[in-house]
Parts: C-alpha cells; sequence; structure tokens
C-alpha cells in the first residue's frame, strides 16, 4: 500500500498558541488530501478537503480561520491549529488520495497526530 | 447525502473463528467500499476494497462482499488471531472526487 505519513506523532502546547501538522504523501503524488478529527471511541469525523493549488473546501461547523490548511504542493498539505485550546485537544488524522489511471481512486490515511492542549 | 450503518459496534470471537462485520449504504449510486483497521493510537489503515462492478473479493483470511440490490457490504474474516483485535471501520463513496462516508466502527476482540 501507499505510505502516508505525519508529522508530529504527538504535541502538548499551551492554550493560545499555534499548531502545525503537516502531512506527507512518501511514494505518489496527490491532488487531494483530506483532514480528520477523531474523538476517543467515535468514528473519523472530515474536517476539510485540500486540494493542491487552491484553497481547501471546509466541512459544515468546521471554522476555516481556527484550522488553516495549506497544500502548496502535490505530497504536502499541513494543518494548522490557530490559537488552540483545550477543547481543541484530540486525534488528528490526514488522508491522501492516490489516483490510478485507470479513474479509481484509494484513499491512505496517515499515522495521526494526537494534540493535547494545556 | 450518503450515510453508512454499521454493525456490529462490538464483536468478541475465540481465536481461529469468523468475524462478519456488516454494512449498509443509503446511497445507490455509491460505487467504492473501502474498509479500514484502526489499531489503538493509530491511523486507519486500508485492509480490503471493493468497487462496484464485482460481487466479491478475497485476500488471504480476509473478504468483502457487496450485495448492490440491498445495498450492504461485509467483511469476513477468517481463522481470526489476537493481532486482528482493532478497529474496524467500512466507508462508501461515489467516487471520483466525492468523499468518504464512514460506519460508526466495529470494535473486534479476538481472544486466544
Amino acid at each position: 500500500g501507499a505510505v502516508v505519513s505525519q508529522h508530529p506523532s504527538w504535541v502538548i502546547c499551551k492554550s493560545g498558541t499555534s499548531v502545525k501538522i503537516e502531512c506527507r504523501s512518501l511514494d505518489f503524488q496527490a491532488t487531494t488530501m483530506f483532514w480528520y478529527r477523531q474523538f476517543p471511541k467515535q468514528s473519523l469525523m472530515l474536517m476539510a478537503t485540500s486540494n493542491e493549488g487552491s484553497k481547501a473546501t471546509y466541512e459544515q461547523g468546521v471554522e476555516k480561520d481556527k484550522f488553516l490548511i495549506n497544500h502548496a504542493s502535490l505530497t504536502l498539505s499541513t494543518l494548522t491549529v490557530t490559537s488552540a485550546h483545550p477543547e481543541d485537544s484530540s486525534f488528528y488524522i490526514c488522508s491522501a488520495r492516490r489516483t490510478s489511471g485507470r479513474g479509481s481512486d484509494t484513499q491512505y490515511f496517515g499515522p495521526g497526530t494526537r494534540l493535547t492542549v494545556l | 447525502g450518503e450515510n453508512v450503518e454499521q454493525h456490529p459496534s462490538t464483536l468478541s470471537v475465540q481465536e481461529g473463528d469468523s468475524a462478519v462485520i456488516k454494512c449498509t449504504y443509503s446511497d445507490s449510486a455509491s460505487n467504492y467500499f473501502p474498509w479500514y483497521k484502526q489499531e489503538l493510537g493509530k491511523g486507519p489503515q486500508l485492509i480490503i476494497d471493493i468497487r462496484s462492478n464485482v460481487g466479491e473479493k478475497k485476500d488471504q483470511r480476509i473478504a468483502v462482499t457487496l450485495n448492490k440490490t440491498a445495498k450492504h457490504f461485509s467483511l469476513h474474516i477468517t481463522e481470526t488471531q489476537p493481532e486482528d483485535s482493532a478497529v474496524y471501520f467500512c466507508a462508501a463513496t461515489l467516487g471520483g472526487f466525492q468523499k468518504l462516508v464512514f460506519g460508526t466502527g466495529t470494535r473486534l476482540l479476538v481472544s486466544p
């Protein structure tokens, strides 16, 4: 399977600071990446769709000014949690879509980033 | 929009037994159905997927079946092992640039 990495794997920060999470597709180019949030014992909640070279598309209820997404290259998307607060503490997971020549798409996930805001 | 239901929420089996997880979807236009395995503290890992032009796909101990008429698909794990213990998520999508819609997950516990 394809490889998607995330960095950092965990981060602890103080309330009011900003945190940047990187998502990289290591062995394929991804024009589209996704950012999810997952609470304990729950399913994945899509936050936004990140498209290379254009603005991200945010899901309803997700604050775009708080969760800044940049997809500057075909292998890198970043999520910045601005002015983080304890309620932003969560497990953030990215995924990257790999498109085959036959037009079928497969989505591969990163290992996740555990964010704890004190 | 698409809605995916997944059952059961928890499943306990003895090592060597088979496990079956079922999902139903609402949008008959959905054409791609992946299954992901998520271990504690890790990201989901794609274990098998099926597209709407086939009814069954198998990969060693794992198989997925799709019934388009009934709009449901199932994950079958045979000869379960303790390392199969994890949370399994099904998903459905219309394909192309459409997003995945996930089920609520099944926590599988395989006891030695």
